[in-house]
């Protein structure tokens, strides 16, 4: 059971450039997340989904943007490649949010963008 | 606005000592919130609090969520160099989104 992976692990950008990140969970969970990690910060969502077909906006959206065809795959699209954008992304999937509560969402390894 | 916020930012102890950090927050409808720890690497779950579960221990670590004053602490007694890590609190408001703070980063010396 491999969880949530992502692919690729590092990345250099130029600016202007475009590039996708893979995400892709195992654990047949509705709910998919992409969140940026700026240093000494906290997480910021940026786009989330809770089913294939159904995504939306985030805290931070501007600047990026995501499908859901498959209950597995959740990338993340930047266009035009902007130095703000040099981050830490992680990817993350939970089961479901019912009435009884929340379930945990489960975090890929990240992927470690430098914009320059 | 939703918002979640953590203290202290950062703190140093030394193996042994007790140490508790703090998460308080400002959401509407309110369901959840979790602690995670983040070493080097993605986040992991250590503990969800909700309504109907308003304290967790494992090991070492418990916690306890106070719905009336709004926050949250961890408590790890009896530190160890493996529990240096930025330990993350996030917020469920009445919506899909997890609200995160900006972590508390531990360090524990030998």
């Amino acid at each position: 059971n491999a969880g949530v992976t992502q692919t690729p692990k590092f990345r250099i950008l130029k600016i202007g450039q475009s590039m996708t990140l893979q995400c892709t969970q195992d654990m047949n969970h509705n709910y998919m997340y992409w969140y940026r990690q700026d240093p000494g910060m906290g997480l910021k969502l940026i786009y989330y989904s809770v089913g294939a077909g159904i995504t939306d906006k985030g805290e931070v959206p501007n600047g990026y943007n995501v499908s859901r065809s498959t209950t597995e795959d959740f990338p993340l699209r930047l266009e035009l490649a902007a130095p703000s954008q040099t981050s830490v992304y992680f990817c993350a999937s939970s089961s479901h949010h019912g009435l009884a509560g929340t379930y945990e969402q489960y975090f890929g390894p990240g992927t470690r963008l430098t914009v320059t | 606005e939703d918002k979640v916020v953590q203290s202290p930012l950062s703190l140093v102890v030394h193996e042994g000592d007790t140490v508790t950090l703090n998460c308080s927050y400002e959401v509407t409808n309110f369901r959840s919130l979790l602690w995670y720890k983040q070493e080097k690497k993605a986040p992991t779950f250590l503990f969800m609090l909700t309504s109907s579960g308003i304290e967790k221990k494992s090991g070492r670590l418990s916690s306890i969520l106070d719905k009336k004053e709004l926050f949250s602490i961890l408590n790890i007694t009896a530190t160890q160099t493996g529990d240096s890590a930025v330990y993350l609190c996030a917020v469920v408001p009445g919506t899909y989104k997890y609200i995160f703070g900006t972590g508390t980063r531990l360090k524990v010396l030998a």
